[in-house]
């Protein structure tokens, strides 16, 4: 299953709200989940079963969808907020991950 | 402490083998689904393999298919990848990753360099 995010690299201003798309080559129900990456960091866990905020995430994460089509919302972006965002596919093997998404600062 | 700490990266000609460990601490390991996914310099996450809480249920991505084997030990807490027939491409930051809601808990990573 391949994952298609857009936009690979978008640039933003801190209070914008900024909606990531990640398309499914196929049906994944609601098995996705969204990753935060920052340089030299490990990814942490967003959002996983599509729209399920992890515990300690803030909730200005949020996500949506089911299917083959699947969005992460970030409201009142943060000087944090600047990463790459992943989404990941957990419906059936081989897993899959998206190619990012860069999000840098206007 | 709830973490992962992966060791055995280094540099190894192609060809050659190395194996990486993932030790668990702070939690129930053998309790736990767990997942092998690496980064190459500059580019994105790429899955490599996951396990089941025992080594009934081992899937690997294509690329590494038949090369790697993933194992587990829950009595030691500790996750391993034997590498074999390493090739330049598999130069990457290997982590080990914690299934639980998502892939929740992520250890630091073990660089592993392919060339001669």
């Amino acid at each position: 299953i391949q994952l298609t995010q857009s936009p690979s690299s978008v640039s933003a201003s801190v209070g914008d709200t900024l909606t990531i798309t990640c398309r499914a080559s196929q049906d994944v129900r609601s098995w996705v989940a969204w990753y935060q990456q920052k340089p030299g960091e490990a990814p942490r866990v967003l959002i996983y079963a599509a729209s399920s905020l992890h515990s300690g995430v803030p909730s200005r994460f949020s996500g949506s969808g089911s299917g083959t089509e699947f969005t992460l919302t970030i409201y009142n972006l943060q000087p944090e907020d600047f990463a790459t965002y992943y989404c990941q596919q957990a419906d059936s093997f081989p897993l899959t991950l998206g190619g990012g998404t860069r999000v840098e600062i206007k | 402490e709830v973490q992962l700490v992966e060791s055995g990266g280094d540099l190894v000609q192609p060809g050659g083998s190395l194996r990486l460990s993932c030790v668990a601490s702070g939690f129930t390991f053998s309790a736990y689904e767990m997942n092998w996914v690496r980064q190459a310099p500059g580019k994105g996450l790429e899955w490599v393999s996951y396990i089941g809480t025992n080594e009934r249920s081992i899937y690997y991505a294509d690329s590494v298919k038949g090369r790697f084997t993933t194992s587990r030990d829950n009595a030691k807490k500790s996750l391993y990848l034997q590498m074999n027939s390493l090739r330049a491409e598999d130069t990457a930051l290997y982590y080990c990753a914690r299934v639980s809601s998502g892939w929740d808990l992520w250890g630091q990573g073990t660089v592993v360099s392919v060339s001669s």
